[in-house]
C-alpha cells in the first residue's frame, strides 16, 4: 500500500528555533499532501493544503509566517515552524493523496515539543 | 462548510463483543465519501473503511461495516467480535468529491475501550 514518511517523530528544542519537519510519498506521486495539527485527545485539525509547485494555500487562524510549507516536488513537502514557542509544541501530522479520487495516506506525526 | 459530529466520547465493549460508534455530517452536496480512520496510541492514523456517497451498499471490511443513512446523514462504525487491539481513538471524516480543495473535515473523535 501507499506509504507516507514523517521524519523526525520527535523533536525538543528551545525556544526560538526553528524546526523543519518533512512529509515524504514513498511509493507515489503526491500531487496534494496536507498537513496537521493535533492538540492531545483531540482532533486532527487542518493546518494548510499545498499543491505541487503552488503555494499553500492556509486555513483560517493558521499564521503562514510561522508555518512555512514548501512542497517542492511530488513525493517531498515540508513543514517549517519558525521561532517556535512553547504554544507551537504540538503532534503534527501529514497527508498525501496522488490525485483527487484517492484517499488520503498518513505520516506516522512529528511530536514538536519547544522548551 | 460541512461539519462532522461524533457524539460519543468514549464508549467500552467486551472483548469479543459487538460495538456501534455514531457519527453525523451536515453538508448540502450529494456527491462526497465519508471515511473512519483509527488512531492507537502510536498516533498513526490508519484508515479502516470507506463509502462513497453514490454507493447504495453499506462498505464492509471484514470485522469493520458501516450502517449509511444518505438522508439521515448518518454514518455509524459496527466492530464485530471486538478484540483488544481495537482500542484506539477513532475518528469520522467527510471528504468533498467535487470540491478542488478535497480535504478532509474530522469529527471530534471516539475513545473506544476494550475490556478483556
Amino acid at each position: 500500500g501507499a506509504v507516507v514518511s514523517q521524519h523526525p517523530s520527535r523533536v525538543i528544542c528551545k525556544s526560538g528555533t526553528s524546526v523543519k519537519i518533512e512529509c515524504r510519498s514513498l511509493d507515489f506521486q503526491a500531487t496534494t499532501m496536507f498537513w496537521y495539527r493535533q492538540f492531545p485527545k483531540k482532533s486532527l485539525m487542518l493546518m494548510a493544503t499545498s499543491n505541487e509547485g503552488s503555494k499553500a494555500t492556509y486555513e483560517q487562524g493558521v499564521e503562514k509566517d510561522k508555518f512555512l510549507i514548501n512542497h517542492a516536488s511530488l513525493t517531498l513537502s515540508t513543514l517549517t515552524v519558525t521561532s517556535a514557542h512553547p504554544e507551537d509544541s504540538s503532534f503534527y501530522i501529514c497527508s498525501a493523496r496522488s490525485t483527487g479520487y484517492q484517499p488520503q495516506h498518513f505520516g506516522d506525526g512529528t511530536r514538536l515539543s519547544i522548551l | 462548510a460541512q461539519t462532522v459530529t461524533q457524539s460519543q466520547p468514549e464508549m467500552s465493549v467486551q472483548e469479543a463483543e459487538t460495538v456501534t460508534l455514531s457519527c453525523t455530517y451536515d453538508t448540502s452536496e450529494s456527491d462526497y465519501y465519508l471515511f473512519w480512520y483509527k488512531q492507537p496510541p502510536s498516533r498513526q492514523m490508519i484508515l479502516v473503511i470507506r463509502q462513497e456517497a453514490y454507493k447504495q451498499q453499506n462498505a464492509t471490511e471484514n470485522r469493520f461495516s458501516v450502517n449509511f443513512q444518505k438522508a439521515a446523514k448518518s454514518f455509524s462504525l459496527k466492530i464485530s467480535d471486538s478484540q483488544l487491539g481495537d482500542a484506539a481513538m477513532y475518528f469520522c471524516a467527510y471528504r468533498s468529491a467535487t470540491n478542488a480543495g478535497n480535504m478532509l473535515t474530522f469529527g471530534g473523535g471516539t475513545r473506544l475501550m476494550v475490556k478483556p
